[in-house]
């Protein structure tokens, strides 16, 4: 089972920056957050990762809270592409390998 | 530097066949993971290789197969098929190492069993 919950959907306006929530209440002290975005049957695409910094990209920001138990994905200035589901993942090393754990994600849609 | 690739992009089969799907990691990558993507369960981990060696399995049935090339190009099969085994089929890359673990997904096969 997925280690995060997210809001199923959310709306921003076109321009606005958009704030997307994500718990991750269970998350251990070395697992990290990654957050990936799908814009409809495409390949998902990477946006940003983090442990406990927050990180800054030219694609987005993450907020990871002191508690590492939340993190917040902003997309500062949402233009009508960033239209697509958003998923926030809590990496668990397994075996010495990886294993992403996909939840639904939110549906973020940018209306003009 | 080129993406993930995958081919073919579209496939049509009839239940009983089986399949084959390859993909190709971006150059320097050496895990590389296959998801099945479905309208009712969402994106779902098959499994991940790592220098020709399975390290990860999903909850998937034995038909589900897999191996990695010393190349690291990787291919899944998927014996004699169901309806249910429709799906878009995603291979991701990663480096693995120093810290480096982000995948990055090719755009996917679309599988469609009849």
């Amino acid at each position: 089972d997925a280690k995060t919950t997210q809001p199923p959907s959310m709306d921003c306006a076109e321009g606005r920056a958009a704030n997307l929530p994500c718990n991750h209440s269970t998350i251990s002290g070395n697992e990290y957050v990654y957050w990936y975005r799908q814009i409809h049957s495409q390949g998902p695409q990477y946006i940003i990762h983090g442990l406990k910094n927050n990180e800054t990209n030219e694609m987005a920001s993450l907020i990871i809270t002191e508690d590492r138990k939340s993190s917040t994905l902003i997309l500062p200035h949402a233009t009508l592409r960033d239209t697509a589901v958003y998923y926030c993942i809590v990496r668990v090393e397994v075996n010495y390998g990886q294993n992403f754990v996909f939840g639904p994600g939110t549906r973020l849609s940018v209306l003009p | 530097k080129a993406g993930v690739t995958q081919t073919p992009r579209y496939l049509i089969k009839t239940r009983g066949q089986q399949v084959t799907l390859s993909c190709s990691p971006i150059s320097g990558h050496r895990s590389v993971s296959w998801y099945q993507q479905t309208p009712g369960q969402g994106l779902q981990f098959l499994f991940e290789y790592f220098s020709e060696t399975q390290r990860n399995k999903g909850n998937f049935p034995g038909r589900f197969s897999g191996r990695q090339f010393s190349n690291s190009r990787s291919e899944m099969n998927v014996s004699t098929l169901e309806l249910g085994d429709s799906a878009l089929y995603l291979c991701a890359s990663s480096l693995d190492r120093l810290g480096t673990y982000e995948q990055y997904f090719g755009p996917g096969t679309r599988l469609t069993v009849t």
